[in-house]
């Protein structure tokens, strides 16, 4: 299948700082990515979509202005987490979306674990 | 897209099958079963997907009713690394947006 690299897989930071995670295809091009956070025992919860080349889509009650999505390639796109907070930590998750043949299938990212102290 | 009911959790002996289920009473017509799952803090692996017939791959097999109100994913001999949430999504082929209920907790056993 399609590799999804996302980078890094853990991060520790201070809160009031803000925190970059990459999301790569490796051997695909991907038109859309998509960004989830998972809280402990509990199921995926999609954030955002991000399309290449325009602004994401932001499900509701996920703050754009804290939560900044840039897809500026067709194999990178990034969440930063601004001015991060304890409550935002949590288990972020990218896949992408290749829609090779008839197939329509996500490939997700190993996830970032992030931890705000 | 139609919604989804699994059982919360299921156990299975190492090297038997195990058989999850999946009810989706309504799925439409152009709406497709996926199964993802999701090793314990990793992300979720695409595993298989089908519209009517049955499917198989490497990873697993999928057995869809005639009606298509529910389908069974079968990992014909479950290893311990197998143990993980198992989740069945229904999804319009034209769209691409997943959304995960609460999956199965499988857990295989020795």
């Amino acid at each position: 299948g399609a590799v999804v690299s996302q980078h890094p897989s853990w991060v520790i930071c201070k809160s009031g700082t803000s925190v970059k995670i990459e999301c790569r295809s490796l051997d695909f091009q991907a038109t859309t990515m998509f960004w989830y956070r998972q809280f402990p025992k509990q199921s995926l919860m999609l954030m955002a979509t991000s399309n290449e080349g325009s602004k994401a889509t932001y499900e509701q009650g996920v703050e754009k202005d804290k939560f900044l999505i840039n897809h500026a390639s067709l194999t990178l796109s990034t969440l930063t987490v601004t001015s991060a907070h304890p409550e935002d930590s949590s288990f972020y998750i990218c896949s992408a979306y290749s829609p090779t043949g008839s197939k329509n299938i996500q490939y997700f990212g190993a996830g970032t674990r992030l931890s705000v102290l | 897209d139609a919604k989804t009911t699994q059982p919360t959790s299921m156990d299975c002996a190492e090297g038997r099958a195990a058989n999850l289920p999946c009810n989706h009473s309504t799925i439409s017509g152009n709406e497709y079963v996926y199964w993802y799952r999701q090793i314990h803090s990793q992300g979720p692996q695409y595993i298989i997907h089908g519209l009517k017939n049955n499917e198989t791959n490497e990873m697993a097999s999928l057995i869809i009713t005639e009606d298509r109100k529910s389908s069974t994913l079968i990992l014909p001999h479950a290893t311990l690394r197998d143990t993980a949430v198992y989740y069945c999504i229904v999804l319009n082929n034209a769209g691409n947006m997943l959304t995960f209920g609460g999956g199965t907790r499988l857990m295989v056993k020795p």
